[in-house]
């Protein structure tokens, strides 16, 4: 079936530091949604993208959607202590189950000691 | 309502035990989806509901877990029998199905503990 491989697990940020994290899939997607969850919250949704090569911005985090569709990467820029958190993404690919999307298993964020 | 809303935000039970879950989707939102997020673990899938369609069952761990859907709206999840692996945040998830509709709206979850 499906999979999809979020990278890194997780890492540590310093403030203003800029931050990258992707996901890969098996199979070709024709979404990609980026979530954060803060601690005793569900996810909320952060960016959403739709055509291979979309390149979308919220504030200081981008995102694209990958021209292979199998890829979607989310950049945080000049990062802040409240961005600390999980980051997931998740993609809807063609037929399968589970409402055709799948989610990663996060990357965590964390400030650095 | 503004936002999907679950009850009870919290709740413990009893090995053995039987247990509802409570959402209550975003109004008009067509799709309805549960997962299970076990502690500093990723989402897992359990049910998704469309309409009036069949629901996608395919994630249920086993046949002690259901889930209905009335009217389009509410949905209830059951476990039956709780046992102690099943504690985890319950999440319930809505969205628009067609146009913005893989977005997926996110309650706040329910934490249980199985003792």
């Amino acid at each position: 079936g499906q999979q999809l491989n979020q990278s890194p697990q997780s890492m540590f940020i310093q403030e203003g530091e800029d931050v990258s994290m992707n996901c890969t899939s098996s199979s070709i997607f024709n979404t990609w949604l980026w979530y954060k969850q803060d601690p005793g919250e569900g996810p909320v949704l952060l960016i959403a993208l739709y055509k291979a090569g979309e390149l979308t911005s919220n504030g200081r985090l981008t995102a694209q959607f990958g021209i292979t569709r199998k890829d979607s990467f989310l950049n945080i820029s000049a990062s802040i202590p409240s961005d600390v958190g999980i980051y997931f993404c998740a993609g809807r690919g063609y037929g399968g189950s589970q409402g055709n999307l799948i989610f990663g298993k996060g990357t965590k964020l964390s400030v650095k000691p | 309502g503004a936002g999907v809303s679950q009850s009870p935000s919290n709740k413990v039970t009893e090995k053995g035990k039987d247990v509802e879950l409570r959402c209550d989707p975003i109004s008009g939102h067509t799709a309805l989806y549960w997962y299970r997020q076990s502690l500093g673990q990723g989402l897992e899938f359990l049910i998704y509901f469309q309409g009036n369609s069949a629901p996608d069952k395919s994630g249920l761990p086993s046949d002690r877990f259901s889930a209905e859907r009335t009217g389009g709206s509410v949905s209830t999840l059951t476990i039956q029998r709780t046992q102690q692996e099943d504690s985890a945040v319950y999440l319930c998830a809505s969205s628009l199905f067609g146009q913005g509709g893989e977005k997926l709206f996110f309650g706040s979850g329910t934490q249980l503990s199985v003792l």
